[in-house]
């Protein structure tokens, strides 16, 4: 596609609930990241996928974040049992490779509100 | 502990001057430098980089310097215009040690007055 392309652009849902959001990254990228904006903050590192390979895990907060990647391409993510504090703008980005020097390139983002 | 500090969380400039927005950072594995740009209800998009074997990066109106002595860069817009109003992200990586992933700062909002 011509860019990254998030769904949905807004998710509100009730504590407990499961949420799953959707990225499409820039066709032929192999890279693909995943963060988590909170109001007034910058991105913060979730994940990433390098093709269907999950090389990095570390930002996630807790075991109720997952993310997947099973064809190298569309990626989801999913926050099981919601909490008030999950609340945030989240944010897909692709790169045509790993590497530095390698630009990301950002979807518009999901904003989830768990009330 | 954040990694990336920008310190001004706001900036007004007249239209035609120069805007400086600065970013300090305090790990020194540190050593690939970002600076994007986002406008409301968009994603933020690249706007220039520097790697740290280079003290200065220049594309067109942008420049952004680095002092790795000092832990400090800085983005020069020159002329300011007034579509350069926008939210301002420092970014670094640690590229050469195998990870790639962004740590952002918090943003600096650019007003330029015309």
């Amino acid at each position: 596609g011509a860019g990254v392309s998030q769904s949905p652009r807004y998710k509100v849902t009730k504590r407990g609930q499961d949420v799953t959001l959707r990225c499409d990254p820039i066709s032929s990228h192999a890279t693909l990241y995943w963060y988590q904006q909170a109001l007034g903050q910058g991105p913060e590192f979730l994940t990433y996928f390098n093709y269907e390979a999950q090389p990095d895990k570390s930002g996630l907060p807790s075991d109720r974040f997952s993310a997947e990647r099973p064809e190298g391409s569309i990626s989801t993510l999913t926050i099981q049992r919601t909490e008030q504090r999950d609340s945030a703008m989240y944010r897909c980005a692709s790169s045509r490779t790993r590497g530095m020097g390698e630009t990301q390139y950002f979807g518009p983002g999901t904003r989830l509100l768990v009330l | 502990d954040q990694q990336v500090k920008q310190n001004s969380p706001s900036l007004s400039v007249q239209e035609g001057r120069i805007s400086i927005l600065n970013c300090d950072y305090t790990n020194s594995m540190f050593d690939y430098f970002l600076w994007y740009k986002k406008y409301p209800a968009e994603g933020p998009t690249f706007l220039i980089s520097i790697s740290s074997i280079k003290d200065k990066n220049e594309d067109g109106r942008f420049t952004v310097f680095l002092n790795k002595s000092a832990k400090h860069l800085s983005l020069h817009i020159v002329p300011s215009q007034p579509g350069d109003s926008a939210v301002y992200f420092c970014a670094a990586s640690a590229g050469n040690f195998g990870n790639e992933k962004l740590t952002f700062g918090t943003g600096t909002r650019l007003t330029i007055i015309p």
